[in-house]
């Protein structure tokens, strides 16, 4: 157990919709990381955040977003879902100096 | 950006067999992971390596920063090695975000 939590762990929905992925960091971890994993792109960066901030960018579609909370949890959401979005989506957290430690994921399919 | 290549692709071994896998790299890093993602789609940490050799039981990785590459080496595997290895950089002087390979797929077979 990496002490990063994800939920859900599945969620199927329709084309149009919006979803809200929801990751919670490991105590004391002020870095989260948004992942995307599909089979035509492989594991991809999407976003950073530190202590609440926006800190990088990847390669984010403009109908995703993020945002971290004041207690550290993100939230990321997905909007306007396209078949192509089905995929596994990873949160990481991080501290300086250490490695980053997954989330057990979050299965999206989109139909 | 940097460009990370993993070989073999695929690798097909028999249990109780070695095996060797290659991570190569386009730029200088400030840190190399290990992963290895089993078939409920979860990544596990293997191996935090930005420079030199570690051991954690059968496994061990060593990486050569200066050339640019690293291996993870897989001694008397099991079933349960099968999944796919990940190597991740995160690189120098960027912020912390990790590229990955496209992994090599271990079938280890009874």
């Amino acid at each position: 157990d990496s002490g990063v939590t994800q939920t859900p762990k599945h969620l199927i929905t329709a084309t149009g919709q919006r979803v809200t992925l929801r990751c919670s960091p490991r105590s004391g971890d002020l870095s989260v990381y948004w992942y995307q994993q599909s089979l035509d792109q492989g594991l991809q960066f999407l976003i950073q955040y530190y202590n609440g901030e926006e800190r990088a960018k990847g390669n984010i579609l403009e109908r995703f977003s993020a945002q971290q909370f004041p207690d550290l949890h993100s939230e990321l959401n997905l909007s306007s879902l396209e078949l192509g979005d089905s995929a596994l989506y990873f949160c990481a957290s991080k501290r300086v100096g250490d490695t980053q430690y997954f989330g057990p994921g979050t299965r999206l399919t989109v139909l | 950006g940097i460009q990370v290549e993993q070989s073999p692709p695929d690798l097909i071994l028999q249990e109780g067999a070695n095996s060797t896998l290659r991570c190569n790299f386009s730029d200088s890093v400030n840190n190399l992971q290990w992963f290895h993602q089993n078939p409920w789609g979860q990544l596990i940490n293997l191996f935090y390596i930005p420079s030199g050799t570690k051991q954690n039981g059968r496994l061990s990785a060593t990486t050569v920063a200066t050339e640019r590459y690293s291996l993870l080496y897989i001694s008397s595997s099991q079933t349960t090695d099968s999944g796919v290895y990940f190597c991740a950089v995160e690189e120098s002087g960027a912020n912390s975000k990790l590229t990955f390979g496209k992994g090599i797929t271990l079938s280890v077979r009874p």
